[in-house]
């Protein structure tokens, strides 16, 4: 399976601010995805990302709440922007990695005060 | 579209015993199954999958999951549970055209008692 590495592991910001998540992978992969999984709750498809392409949102989500980038195929960034206490979950990267199966990252844990 | 039922937010068992997690899925073309494991303060790890091969499924740490097409399920075992199996457990579908159309179910919180 790929090893998917996220930065950072948690942080704690104050409402109105951004905040950029990295997600690294050890191998090169075509799709990789951006799930948020609010306290208590299952995880909820933020946006699928592919290298050389606009990331594609789910419903209710945005671009300009979620911008992402996808430079290469290892790398991509989500940044939540103009945080407030509802934007508090762990985010988590993906990618879909040999058998049509997603391997996640270990998340970034947001709270937001 | 997919969907995937999980019976019980929180499963208690003694250690030693019977693990089982209920999960019934809907899909309108043959799906592709997964379990998921997130241990505290961790992300997702996959323990399992049933990809339309055999339809008793082996994972890692001892569990597995038998696919049932006339029962819509893929429930998860273990036949004795160690107090490291505690964790939150995730059943997924997605279609055959790939995994990028994951649907996840909510979730069974699993507790074992010493």
């Amino acid at each position: 399976s790929a090893v998917i590495s996220q930065k950072p592991s948690r942080d704690i910001c104050q409402r109105g601010t951004s905040l950029t998540i990295q997600c690294q992978v050890d191998s090169q992969v075509t799709m990789m995805f951006w799930y948020r999984q609010q306290p208590g709750q299952s995880l909820t498809l933020i946006a699928t990302a592919n290298q050389g392409s606009e990331a594609t949102y789910e419903s209710g989500f945005v671009i300009d709440k979620f911008p992402i980038s996808r430079p290469n195929l290892t790398f991509s960034t989500l940044t939540v922007s103009n945080m407030s206490p509802e934007d508090s979950s762990i985010y988590l990267c993906s990618v879909e990695y040999r058998e049509e199966t997603q391997y996640f990252g270990p998340g970034t844990r947001l709270l937001v005060l | 579209a997919q969907s995937v039922t999980q019976l019980g937010s929180h499963v208690s068992v003694s250690e030693g015993a019977l693990v089982l997690l209920r999960c019934n899925y809907s899909s309108s073309v043959p799906p592709y199954l997964f379990w998921y494991v997130q241990y505290p303060n961790q992300g997702l790890q996959l323990l399992l999958k049933y990809t339309s091969a055999a339809t008793l499924v082996k994972g890692i740490n001892g569990f597995e999951a038998e696919f049932k097409k006339s029962e819509t399920s893929f429930h998860l075992t273990k036949p004795s549970a160690h107090m490291s199996d505690a964790a939150e457990y995730f059943c997924a579908v997605s279609d055959q055209t790939g995994a990028n159309n994951l649907f996840f179910g909510t979730g069974t919180r699993l507790t074992v008692i010493p």
